[in-house]
């Protein structure tokens, strides 16, 4: 059966830094989704994707964001400068369009800001 | 915004009980997710529903629209079954973008 992947599984750095979050959604799949989930808390909508452009992103989603699809595989989430409160559980999502029942979450890369 | 509110937030049950969790939600709403997320913390999507009831093997999700409610049954619990369940709502109108809830644990023991 058809996955999202994403990579790395788990990243470790220092705050300040800039990290890339990577995914490869499934290959036929148009829309595309960042999550977070704070360790104990509720998963959270960051931004969603969709030709090219981001369609709709939530308060979450700062300046410090952003997201692009570099060569129609790969998704990726970009945190220029970490904060400590940027550590969490990342997942990324997609779905073939929006009528489609099922959204294809990814295993999710934990992000550790010391 | 869209407030999403399940209970209970843990249920420990006996294998082989009815298990029910409900998920309220405060605007009305087109569809409505039932997710499953495994110790390990990945996330399956279980249902999308917009009306009615479905069935997916022991799993059964029902929604009621007017009453802005849905629950998840599982019949026959077994301890594989034991994992936190989600219930999310769209945000902003797109069936994609979710708001979800913080979860119930579901703990079946043996």
């Amino acid at each position: 059966e058809p996955e999202v992947t994403q990579t790395p599984s788990h990243q470790v750095t220092q705050m300040g830094q800039e990290v890339i979050l990577r995914c490869v959604p499934i290959s036929n799949h148009l829309y595309f989704y960042w999550y977070r989930q704070i360790l104990g808390q509720k998963v959270e909508f960051l931004v969603s994707f969709y030709n090219n452009e981001i369609s709709e992103k939530s308060e979450i989603f700062d300046d410090q964001f952003s997201v692009e699809r570099p060569d129609g595989s790969n998704f990726t989430l970009k945190i220029r400068s970490t904060k400590l409160e940027d550590s969490a559980m990342y997942f990324c999502a997609s779905i073939v369009d929006r009528a489609q029942e099922t959204q294809y979450f990814g295993p999710g890369t934990r992000l550790l800001v010391l | 915004k869209n407030e999403v509110e399940q209970s209970p937030q843990n249920l420990t049950a006996q294998e082989g009980e009815f298990i029910t969790i409900n998920c309220s939600y405060s605007v009305g709403i087109s569809a409505l997710h039932w997710l499953q997320q495994h110790p390990g913390g990945g996330i399956v999507s279980l249902f999308m529903l917009s009306s009615g009831k479905k069935k997916h093997g022991r799993l059964i999700a029902t929604i009621n629209i007017q009453e802005k409610h849905s629950s998840l049954h599982i019949t026959a619990s077994h301890p594989r079954d034991s994992a936190v369940y989600i219930c999310a709502v769209p945000y902003g109108g797109s069936q994609g973008n979710l708001i979800f809830g913080k979860g119930t644990k579901l703990s079946v023991k043996p």
